[in-house]
């Protein structure tokens, strides 16, 4: 079974600095999908980025970039020039690419605080 | 577009009471996910449709928790009777059948077992 793990539980950033959040999985399958998740104090999940296991670019999305390592199993989140918005907890999350559609495995999650 | 819609936001029940909650997603994804998401957790995956069958639902307490979703659109999930371990936010997500495509929310239900 795949395995997601958030070492950090909380983290926090100065407004307008860059702060990287760590995950790291463990899985024997070489096709698979990888998701940072953003769950604000409403608690809606709300996609940041998603990352192709296939792809050697890293995915960027605006302020929102990550670090994949597939060899290392390692899948970073890096928020540049952060706002007070960004305030949240963060799920990495792992899905395999099956045929279908298949379930999203959770890590525990990291709680960012963004100070002004 | 509309989002994934789940009601209530909240319900305070005591155990061994019953509860339900009821999710409609968004037009046209064929695949339903439940989650269970206990405080300072991931959610956890309780039961996947895909239409109107089910695909996955090894984690689904059976002898308490069903879910179904008759015409393959909106989905209700019940729990009879609850227990304390039951407090939980229940996430409701949605994706199409494309199998490659992303899982998009709705806002969760929080239960409060007394």
């Amino acid at each position: 079974a795949q395995t997601v793990t958030q070492s950090q539980p909380e983290m926090s950033v100065q407004e307008a600095e860059t702060v990287t959040l760590s995950c790291t999985y463990d899985t024997s399958e070489s096709d698979y999908y990888l998701f940072w998740y953003k769950q604000p104090p409403s608690r809606q999940m709300i996609l940041v980025i998603r990352q192709e296991a296939y792809k050697q670019q890293n995915a960027t999305e605006n302020r929102f970039s990550v670090n994949f390592q597939k060899a290392a199993k390692s899948f970073s989140l890096k928020i540049s020039d952060s706002q007070l918005g960004d305030a949240a907890m963060y799920f990495c999350a792992y899905r395999s690419a099956g045929s279908g559609n298949t379930p999203l495995v959770f890590g525990k999650g990291t709680r960012l605080s963004v100070i002004a | 577009e509309a989002g994934v819609a789940q009601s209530p936001r909240y319900k305070i029940i005591e155990k061994r009471q019953s509860v339900a909650f009821w999710c409609n997603p968004i037009s046209g994804h064929a695949t339903l996910y439940w989650y269970q998401q206990i405080l300072g957790q991931g959610p956890k995956l309780l039961i996947q449709f895909q239409n109107n069958g089910v695909v996955d639902d090894s984690q689904l307490p059976k002898d308490r928790f069903s879910a179904e979703r008759l015409k393959g659109v909106d989905s209700t999930l019940k729990i009879q009777p609850a227990k304390l371990e039951d407090s939980a936010v229940y996430l409701c997500a949605s994706s199409s059948l494309a199998g490659r495509e992303t899982q998009y929310f709705g806002p969760g239900t929080r239960l409060l077992v007394l």
